[in-house]
């Protein structure tokens, strides 16, 4: 068993639509990190979380320590939103990737 | 302020030809983090360094690779006698001193590497 998760592995979505993407884990960690990798291939930090919850503009990041479980979300989707979404925590001074959520907004 | 530059973008080696991706983290970051992104799979961490030290490199294959972070100039990923399964994109990612993985990452765009 993968010691990330993430739900769904695919998402299509209708510009405008609220958008979660989810992440679980199963080992005490010390940070987590959401990543985006667009359709070219690179890849953009977005937030990283130890604790709470983080807003960048129509992102939103959300974790809880007790139940292993990060939440991203994305307000008023739109079609340049169409990329990867890839979950990685840190725990063991080691980095362990979900396998991402690849998602599509349609206009 | 340039952010982390990657190259080559591309690289073709034929295999058993030796390859090597170079890494400049964004100016003032003395961390560097390469992953691994084989075809359709997810990233994998391969090696942590700081400037003329490898902190962690648990994820690095333990033949043919080696990386580098030298006092002068960029992280290297060298990779010898390559093989078809060393085709995939590698990531360089850098952080600021005393933060290591739960500082900000910054990525490169990656390179690209495909073996004949």
């Amino acid at each position: 068993k993968n010691e990330v998760e993430q739900s769904p592995q695919n998402l299509t979505a209708q510009e405008g639509e609220f958008i979660t993407i989810n992440c679980s884990y199963s080992v005490g960690i010390s940070a987590l990190h959401w990543l985006q990798q667009h359709p070219g291939g690179g890849i953009v930090s977005l937030f990283m979380l130890s604790s709470g919850k983080k807003k960048h503009g129509r992102l939103i990041a959300t974790i809880n320590i007790q139940e292993k479980h990060s939440s991203l979300h994305i307000t008023a989707s739109h079609p340049r939103d169409s990329a990867v979404y890839i979950c990685a925590v840190i725990f063991n001074n080691d980095m362990r990737f979900g396998a991402g959520t690849r998602l599509t907004v349609k206009p | 302020n340039a952010g982390v530059m990657q190259n080559p973008r591309h690289l073709v080696r034929r295999r058993g030809q030796e390859a090597r991706l170079r890494c400049s983290p964004m100016k003032g970051h003395s961390h560097v983090y390469w992953y691994r992104q084989l075809p359709e799979e997810g990233l994998k961490f391969m090696v942590y360094l700081q400037k003329e030290n490898i902190i962690d490199e648990s994820g690095m294959p333990k033949e043919r690779f080696s990386a580098e972070f030298p006092k002068e100039g960029p992280s290297i990923l060298r990779i010898q006698q390559v093989v078809r399964g060393d085709s995939a994109a590698y990531f360089c990612a850098s952080s600021l001193p005393g933060q290591g993985f739960t500082g900000e990452l910054f990525f490169g765009e990656g390179s690209r590497l495909t073996v004949l």
